[in-house]
């Protein structure tokens, strides 16, 4: 167990819907990461926050949002979703220096039909 | 930029053999750091172990190790004495500290198959 916790671990939906992911860090983690996996596309870096505030921006469509709370969970918003965001969406924290290693959550695979 | 390359989609080996997995990179920050995580089936990432492009020694954590070639910009992971629960995919990912933050760059993986 990682400390990562993510939900829902699963969730399926329709074309056109919005959905949102749930992230909470392990204990004393300030950097939130969500990431991507699919077939065709690998692992891919979405957005990452650090304290509350958006550090970094990765291959994330316009369709997505995300935020980090003052509690430090983060969401991560997906909207008008089509086939193709069918993934597994991962979360990790990290302490957030420079050498951190990032620690996963399990996971929310999404399945849209 | 920067880029993980796995060339190896599949390995296998047997029980209590040790295995190499390889894993190049390419970048141009001077300070990085390269990571090994393991994904079983069951789809949870699992961190194995870390180098830091500063580091003189190779980075090992019980039966992994890394076996680092800044000159080569290799990075393999080598898993000694194979157990039926390693077999899972394996990842290689880079983190540079730029512009992009600490965000991880992965490469596409390796399926490792133990037998017994």
């Amino acid at each position: 167990d990682s400390g990562v916790t993510q939900t829902p671990k699963h969730l399926i939906t329709a074309t056109g819907q919005r959905v949102t992911l749930r992230c909470s860090p392990r204990s004393g983690d300030l950097s939130v990461y969500w990431y991507q996996q699919s077939l065709d596309q690998g692992l891919q870096f979405l957005i990452q926050y650090y304290n509350g505030e958006e550090r970094a921006k990765g291959n994330i469509l316009e369709r997505f949002s995300a935020q980090q709370f003052p509690d430090l969970h983060s969401e991560l918003n997906l909207s008008s979703l089509e086939l193709g965001d069918s993934a597994l969406y991962f979360c990790a924290s990290s302490v957030g220096g420079a050498a951190d290693e990032q620690y996963f959550g399990p996971g929310t695979r999404l399945t849209v039909t | 930029a920067q880029k993980i390359t796995q060339t190896q989609p599949g390995m296998f080996v047997q029980e209590k053999e040790a295995v190499t997995l390889d894993c190049t990179y390419d970048t141009s920050d001077p300070s990085y750091g390269l990571f090994w995580y393991k994904q079983p089936s069951s789809g949870e990432m699992i961190f194995l172990i870390y180098q830091g492009s500063y580091d003189q020694q190779n980075a090992t954590e019980g039966r992994y190790s890394l076996n680092f070639q800044k000159a080569r910009k290799s990075a393999n992971l080598v898993i000694s004495a194979s157990q039926l629960g390693d077999s899972a995919m394996y990842f290689c990912a880079m983190r540079g500290y730029n512009q992009a933050g600490t965000a991880l760059i992965f490469g596409k993986g390796t399926t490792l198959s133990v037998s017994s």
